[in-house]
């Protein structure tokens, strides 16, 4: 299976600034076939792209995806407050669906 | 809009079995395919399992595989999971999720319920 390896585990930033979450794979995700998905505490993941870069419905603009092949990221241009949560990516082009461990995103 | 709302969880003895349901509104149910996540306490994200639009295909995580069972019934929009000797790696909140694609196998989930409890413990 494929292996998705998440760095940082834990970035500290504050409002307004830019966030950079990175997102690894063990082999190639075929198709750029990879999600993205925001945790806050206490709910339920919500949908943020998909296939690499591909915005869910109703998704600031601030959050873009980009990446191919083994490698993607993240990036949320200015940090609100209600940005601070978990970030998991999700590969899906090879079964079985992997995800990775999750970077944590905090105010410093 | 999309609602998905999981039941049927609590607390149950390693080997024992459990069946959690999960009724869906605001959504063609008949025509999306479905999941289940789990994620444990303070841990991440692990897929489980998926069922076709149809029911006819599952999919089931290395995990799971032989214990656990996926199905739906379309007349009820309900989608459920039978969990059978269950051990204490299980204990877990079980996600349903909406399939975001289109196509018959499992892809992403673009709307998640709230989640139910599973605590396997003696």
């Amino acid at each position: 299976e494929i292996v998705l390896t998440q760095s940082p585990g834990t970035l500290s930033l504050s409002p307004g600034e830019r966030a950079t979450l990175s997102c690894r794979a063990s082999q190639i995700v075929g198709g750029s076939h990879l999600a993205w998905y925001q945790q806050r505490p206490a709910q339920a993941p919500r949908l943020l792209i998909s296939y690499a870069s591909s915005r869910a419905t109703g998704i600031p603009d601030r959050f873009s995806g980009s990446g191919s092949g083994t490698d993607f990221t993240l990036t949320i241009s200015r940090l609100e407050p209600e940005d601070f949560a978990v970030y998991y990516c999700q590969q899906y082009g090879t079964s079985p669906i992997t995800f990775g461990q999750g970077t944590r995103l905090e105010i410093k | 809009q999309v609602q998905l709302v999981e039941s049927g969880g609590g607390v149950v003895q390693p080997g024992g079995s459990l069946r959690l349901s999960c009724a869906a509104s605001g959504f063609t149910f008949s025509s999306s395919g479905m999941h289940w996540v789990r994620q444990a306490p303070g841990k991440g994200l692990e897929w489980v399992a998926f069922t076709r639009n149809d029911g006819r295909n599952d999919y089931y995580a290395d995990s799971v595989k032989g214990r656990f069972t996926i199905s739906r019934d379309n007349s009820k929009n309900t989608l459920y999971l039978q969990m059978n000797s269950l051990r204490a790696e299980d204990t877990a909140v079980y996600y349903c999720a909406k399939e975001g694609s289109t196509v018959l196998t499992p892809r992403y989930c673009d709307n998640w319920g709230q989640g139910t409890l599973v605590s396997v413990s003696s």
